[in-house]
């Protein structure tokens, strides 16, 4: 089944603590992204990928990290988590032709 | 100003009506659209993809582009309570799928 996959689904942690959500996709797409959502803003962008070691910075970047070393794998690093950082996070993947295909999301919250 | 404007609802429609749900965009660049719906506690999954002006049919589905006045609608006819989720629509400058901005939502509920 053709699926984009996130780990893990919720995550409490604390602020300052170093975490990794991890997305992976089975489509062989070349195109991945993260978004987050938060109620009233819809979902922005935080980095997209175009390729194996091909990353860029999307609309909201600050305070995020991402790696492309595989072309499945996409991960989120948070290096030092803060409170605004919690929201609902979603990885997407697409082929180059328009859809993009959504993992089911990470819920994390910050404390 | 939001890029992307979409009125957050909540829309509750009875069973049967006919929905409209809509998005205004200030990005004149923007030439691909596309409307996804969310389900409670699930990731966003397309529903409709057009380029450019013009109406797209898809079952109970109807998209419309009008790029001349920067405003995009989704028509649901029929609705049925299944269609309660969270619309969102999309736009994009390329057709990757890879630089997406969305709207913020409209929550819809259909009730039987």
């Amino acid at each position: 089944e053709a699926q984009v996959t996130q780990n893990p689904r919720y995550l409490i942690t604390v602020t300052g603590k170093k975490l990794t959500v991890t997305c992976s996709q089975n489509m062989n797409h070349e195109y991945m992204s993260w978004y987050r959502q938060d109620p009233g803003l819809g979902l922005r962008q935080i980095y997209y990928s175009m390729n194996v070691e091909v990353t860029d910075k999307g609309d909201v970047p600050e305070g995020y990290k991402v790696s492309r070393k595989e072309k499945r794998n996409f991960p989120l690093i948070l290096e030092s988590p803060s409170p605004n950082q919690t929201s609902l996070y979603f990885c997407a993947s697409s082929l180059g032709t328009g859809e993009a295909f959504f993992g089911q999301g990470t819920r994390l919250t910050v404390v | 100003q939001k890029e992307v404007e979409q009125d957050p609802g909540p829309l509750s429609v009875p069973e049967g009506a006919i929905v409209s749900l809509n998005c205004t965009y200030s990005n004149s660049a923007f030439q691909y659209f596309m409307w996804y719906r969310q389900y409670s506690r699930k990731g966003p999954e397309l529903l409709m993809y057009t380029y450019s002006s013009g109406n797209k049919e898809d079952g109970r589905f109807t998209a419309q582009v009008d790029k001349s006045s920067k405003y995009i609608s989704l028509f649901i006819r029929d609705s049925q309570p299944s269609d309660s989720a969270t619309y969102l629509c999309a736009m994009s400058e390329n057709n990757a799928g890879n630089m997406l901005t969305f709207g913020g939502g409209t929550r819809l509920m259909v009730k039987p």
